[in-house]
């Protein structure tokens, strides 16, 4: 069965460092997500991506966030300069098409901490 | 704005027995889509079940079952023959309907089975 693959699965970095976290949606899937995890919290969406383009981004994507789809294989979302509270597990997500009935399959997630 | 509303934090059941995670959702929407996810220990999102706003059966996977009741508002998740596997945060996650279609999340129920 196809999957989202993500990498790395733990990334521990110093604050104000820079760090991409990598995704490789499943290949006939069009939408791409990124959501985040803070530890016992609910997850939080951060932003969508549709035709080589943010098609929604929440409060939380502010300017230190940035998301790529450098080929057509990945999907990568960088923090220009950590903080202590982006500590958290993001997850990517992607879906086959729009609509309200399609699954997102979601990777397994990249444990981001920030020190 | 659509909200989805999970006010249990945490549940415990015994071992084969039947239990019911409660969620309520709010939206003007007509067409909707409903999601329960799993999350065990290790942090992945694992998919369970999904209804959506116009079907008019239940939806079931196996011993999960989604108890919709649309006046209500609600769609709440049942495990039944609950085993010790089932210990996990379980999210109910509402899609939206506007051109992102991210998912929207509760803040989760941790079931806990009893031997």
């Amino acid at each position: 069965e196809p999957e989202v693959t993500q990498t790395p699965s733990h990334q521990v970095t110093q604050m104000g460092q820079e760090v991409i976290l990598r995704c490789v949606p499943i290949s006939n899937h069009l939408y791409f997500y990124w959501y985040r995890q803070i530890l016992g919290q609910k997850v939080e969406f951060l932003v969508s991506f549709y035709n080589n383009e943010i098609s929604e981004k929440s409060e939380i994507f502010d300017d230190q966030f940035s998301v790529e789809r450098p080929d057509g294989s990945n999907f990568t979302l960088k923090i220009r300069s950590t903080k202590l509270e982006d500590s958290a597990m993001y997850f990517c997500a992607s879906t086959l098409t729009g609509g309200t009935d399609y699954e997102q399959y979601f990777g397994p997630g990249t444990r981001l901490t920030v020190t | 704005a659509q909200k989805i509303t999970q006010t249990q934090p945490g549940m415990f059941v015994q071992e084969k027995e039947a239990v019911t995670l409660d969620c309520t959702y709010d939206t003007s929407d007509q067409s909707y889509g409903l999601f329960w996810y799993k999350q065990p220990s290790s942090g992945e999102m694992i998919f369970l079940i999904y209804q959506g706003s116009y079907d008019e059966q239940n939806a079931t996977e196996g011993r999960y079952s989604l108890n919709f009741q649309k006046a209500r508002k609600s769609a709440n998740l049942v495990i039944s023959a609950s085993q010790l596997g089932d210990s996990a945060m379980y999210f109910c996650a509402m899609r939206s309907t506007d051109s992102s279609y991210k998912l929207i999340f509760g803040s989760g129920t941790r079931l806990l089975v009893r031997p």
